[in-house]
């Protein structure tokens, strides 16, 4: 079946532009994941959602990062008035289960590659 | 949150085995070691995961040590389609939302 599939693949904005970046989850996973992926790091966990309900956004940088996803399936990332250390690739994860079961796997997408000049 | 320690990189031959380490001396009774790699230009990807016991699926076998502080990926015959960064992550059951929290890696080269 379709796995996690991410909008758009490549991004470039100029600083100060806002973007909107958008994960399309596996069809009936409950949980969804943003991380974010600096070059040559590992990916840092910036938001989650338990369908609808965003139950962490401990990670997100700054007031600047905004994520919805509200019935609970497609989910936005928005960055307003994005800065350079902003570069970054953006990934998508979901899961069928909700949080409390913690053996469940993460399902990822190819991510958007976001480069702000 | 328990950290894990990887080596940096490894190199492999390949139709050969390969053995990951992956230590976490400060691991608690309820974390999971789940296994996860990034092949070039894509998401992660789910390799495996276990608690206590040893497992085996399609991809690989995952050794844990009977204290749990240290664990082993083995990929039993390496191709060129496992050259990858390998995270071991540890997922704690309370406390949190279920996030991995990535470290560096290890960075596998397979040679042909």
């Amino acid at each position: 079946g379709a796995g996690v599939s991410q909008s758009p693949r490549y991004k470039v904005a100029k600083r100060g532009q806002d973007v909107a970046l958008r994960c399309d989850p596996i069809s009936g996973h409950v949980s969804l994941f943003w991380y974010q992926q600096a070059l040559g790091q590992g990916p840092e966990f910036l938001t989650y959602f338990q369908n609808e309900a965003q139950l962490d956004k401990s990670g997100l940088p700054s007031d600047r990062f905004f994520a919805e996803r509200p019935e609970g399936s497609v989910s936005t990332l928005k960055i307003q008035r994005t800065q350079q250390e902003d570069s970054a690739v953006y990934l998508c994860a979901s899961s069928f289960w909700g949080f409390r079961d913690k053996s469940y796997e993460q399902y990822f997408g190819p991510g958007t590659r976001l480069t702000v000049t | 949150d328990a950290k894990t320690t990887q080596p940096n990189s490894m190199e492999s031959n390949e139709e050969e085995p390969v053995h990951l380490p992956c230590n976490h001396s400060t691991i608690s009774g309820t974390d999971y070691i789940h296994w996860y790699r990034q092949l070039p230009s894509q998401g992660p990807e789910y390799v495996i995961h276990g608690l206590t016991s040893n497992v085996n699926n399609r991809m690989a076998s995952l050794a844990i040590a009977e204290d749990r502080k240290s664990s082993t990926l083995i990929l039993h015959r390496a191709t060129l389609r496992d050259a990858a960064v390998y995270y071991c992550i540890l997922r704690a059951l309370s406390g949190n939302t279920g996030k991995l929290i990535f470290g560096q890696g290890t960075t596998l080269q397979v040679k042909p």
